[in-house]
Order: C-alpha cells, then sequence, then structure tokens
C-alpha cells in the first residue's frame, strides 16, 4: 500500500513568518510529485510538480525541494500572508502507474 | 477555456438510497479522476476514466460506480449509501498529452454528500 505522509497535519504563525511543511512518500517506483493548495471552499490548484531528484521550485514566496532518493519534498512558505492560510496538499505518482496519491495535508493558519 | 465544474454542491442522502454525481471536465481534457475526501483525511483515489473506458481503480466497493461520455463528462454513482460514504466527492481532469511531463490535475470544487 502506497503511503504519502504530511506533517505537521497543522500549523499556526504569525505574518511574515516564514514555514516549512514535510511531505514523505515512497522512495521506489517515483514518476512525480505535486504540491496543491486547497483554500476553504474553492477547488485544488497545482503549486508545482516535480519529477527530478534534487528538483527546485519556485513561485513567488513559495518554494519547494525534492528528494526522491529518500523520498521527501520541502514546501518553504517565505515571510507569510494571511491569503496564504489554506491546505497544503502533497501528491505522489508511481511509475507505471494511473492514480495520485494524496497526502492528508498540511492546514496552515497565517494570523495577521 | 472553461474549468472544472461538479454537480450538485450539496446534497443529503438516506442509507440506502443511490446517488448520482455530475462532472463537466475541462475543455482539452480527456481523463477523469474521482476522489473522496472525508473529514480529516486526503482525498482517496476511487477510480479514473480515459476516452470512456475505467484506467484504474481504488480501494472502494463495486457500488461506486461511474462513467464517462464521449464529451468526456463523468459521472460517479454510488449505490446502498451507507453513513461512512458522507464526505466531499471530487473530480479531477487531466489530459493524456501531459503525461509525458506528469499530469497536474484540475479540480472541481467538490460535491458534499451527507448520508444520514
Amino acid at each position: 500500500i502506497l503511503n504519502v505522509e504530511q506533517s505537521p497535519q497543522s500549523l499556526h504563525v504569525q505574518e511574515g513568518d516564514s514555514t516549512n511543511f514535510t511531505c514523505s512518500f515512497p522512495s521506489s517506483n517515483f514518476y512525480a510529485l505535486h504540491w496543491y493548495r486547497w483554500e476553504t471552499a474553492k477547488s485544488p490548484e497545482a503549486l508545482f510538480v516535480m519529477t527530478l531528484n534534487g528538483d527546485e521550485k519556485k513561485k513567488g514566496r513559495i518554494s519547494a525541494t525534492l528528494n526522491t532518493k529518500e523520498g521527501y519534498s520541502y514546501l518553504y512558505i517565505k515571510g507569510s500572508q494571511p491569503e496564504d492560510s489554506a491546505t497544503y496538499l502533497c501528491a505522489f505518482e508511481e511509475t507505471g502507474g494511473f492514480k495520485t496519491i494524496f497526502g492528508a495535508g498540511t492546514r496552515l493558519f497565517v494570523k495577521a | 477555456e472553461t474549468g472544472v465544474t461538479q454537480s450538485p454542491t450539496h446534497l443529503i442522502k438516506t442509507r440506502g438510497q443511490q446517488v448520482t454525481l455530475r462532472c463537466s471536465s475541462q475543455s482539452g481534457h480527456n481523463t477523469v479522476s474521482w476522489y473522496q475526501q472525508a473529514l480529516g483525511q486526503g482525498p482517496q483515489f476511487i477510480f479514473q476514466y480515459y476516452r470512456e473506458e475505467e484506467n484504474g481503480r481504488g480501494n472502494f466497493p463495486p457500488r461506486f460506480s461511474g462513467l464517462q461520455f464521449p464529451n468526456y463528462s463523468s459521472e460517479l454513482n454510488v449505490n446502498a449509501l451507507e453513513l461512512d460514504d458522507s464526505a466531499l466527492y471530487l473530480c479531477a481532469s487531466s489530459s493524456d498529452l501531459d503525461r509525458a511531463g506528469a499530469g497536474e490535475l484540475f479540480f472541481g470544487e467538490g460535491s458534499r454528500l451527507t448520508v444520514l
């Protein structure tokens, strides 16, 4: 059974704080790792997709890194803003698979 | 470009009833995946349809079934509803043309099912 674990489950930070989350996934048969951002009452939106070990992606204040050999990815948010409050989901695709397997998410609350 | 739309947004059913949820995929997308998100969990894969055929299935019983139509829209049907079926059901579309680069999923806002 493929398992994708995310930590922490939830996080409360002050505006301006930098923060990071972890996603752990199987290190074998890796194909791709996705990060999605999901705001309340909206649909999940893709942030990044990473396919190569050592990949680093950046979008504004948000960045992500990937280590496929040890099976983890970090998502970083620099200078958190209240609008960053959302659930951040990571999702794993394995080689030859047809499904994307999601973690339970990290719920971020940013207080102004 | 039209995004993924799902209907209904909310519905309430009783145990034993049947429900049909609908999804219109994003323009140009030929693959639809359905996910169930129960409280406190991540989205769990139910099944995927590609060009009107079921392309893979997660760990859900046969009373969860689906269809994909020639226009690539899709339905999720659940028979003999149980209390544990209460969840948010998400539809996501993608294109097989993206497969070479790993397929980004485009989600709808979901259908919230409550089973009493």
